[in-house]
């Protein structure tokens, strides 16, 4: 079975503090990606990586950053968290294999005070 | 733009009251029609992949269907543990583009 598994499942951070949301696939996808989940607003893709070391903006990227230095993980950065940031973010993985299905995470829930 | 719209937005049924739930999505090109079921404060969970016009699969309660513009999620005879939100998301053709979600379809099943 596909495991894709995010570091923290919640997390209450004060507002301009820097906040890190990793994740770990075990099943070595190429493609790794970062979205949000709000209500009202659905899933919201903010960064995707095809491959080690590299990153592609998603539709929400602004105020988010990405790292991907090793194939099985996908880092989110909050670099100055803000309120607005509150919600839950997932992460997913799939094969370099157009068509082939996304495998997402449990999501980590971020509260920002 | 690629674009996927689900209704209702809400459905509420009987148990064993079947029904349907609906996905229309525009997308220049068609690779994939993904469905996901999510259960509250969880991740979602992967069900279904369509690729063609008339495919359809089964799980279950669950059957998916597809035509050029448009997906349906069957749902026979629902129990109370059918209740979940049902994603939609399409795959376009061109090239290894993210996935497009919809809002989803928030079912509850009575008993």
């Amino acid at each position: 079975d596909v495991k894709v598994t995010q570091s923290s499942r919640y997390l209450v951070k004060r507002t301009g503090e820097k906040v890190f949301l990793e994740c770990v696939q075990d099943m070595d996808h190429e493609n790794m990606f970062w979205y949000r989940q709000d209500p009202g607003l659905g899933l919201r893709l903010i960064y995707f990586s095809y491959d080690v070391k590299m990153k592609e903006k998603g539709d929400i990227p602004e105020g988010y950053s990405v790292s991907r230095e090793k194939k099985e993980r996908f880092s989110l950065i909050l670099e100055s968290a803000s309120t607005n940031q509150t919600s839950m973010y997932l992460c997913a993985s799939s094969t370099g294999q157009p068509g082939n299905t996304i495998y997402f995470g449990e999501g980590s829930w971020l509260t920002v005070v | 733009e690629d674009q996927v719209t689900q209704s209702p937005e809400a459905l509420r049924l009987q148990e064993g009251e079947s029904s349907s739930l609906n996905c229309s999505y525009t997308v220049s090109g068609l690779r994939g029609l993904f469905w996901y079921r999510q259960d509250p404060g969880k991740g979602p969970e992967f069900l279904f992949t369509l690729y063609s016009a008339g495919e359809e699969k089964e799980k279950e309660r669950l059957k998916a269907t597809l035509t050029k513009k448009e997906s349906f999620l069957h749902i026979t005879a629902p129990k109370p543990e059918d209740s979940a939100t049902y994603l939609c998301a399409v795959q376009a053709i061109s090239g290894n583009t993210p996935l497009v979600f919809g809002k989803g379809t928030r079912l509850s099943v009575i008993a």
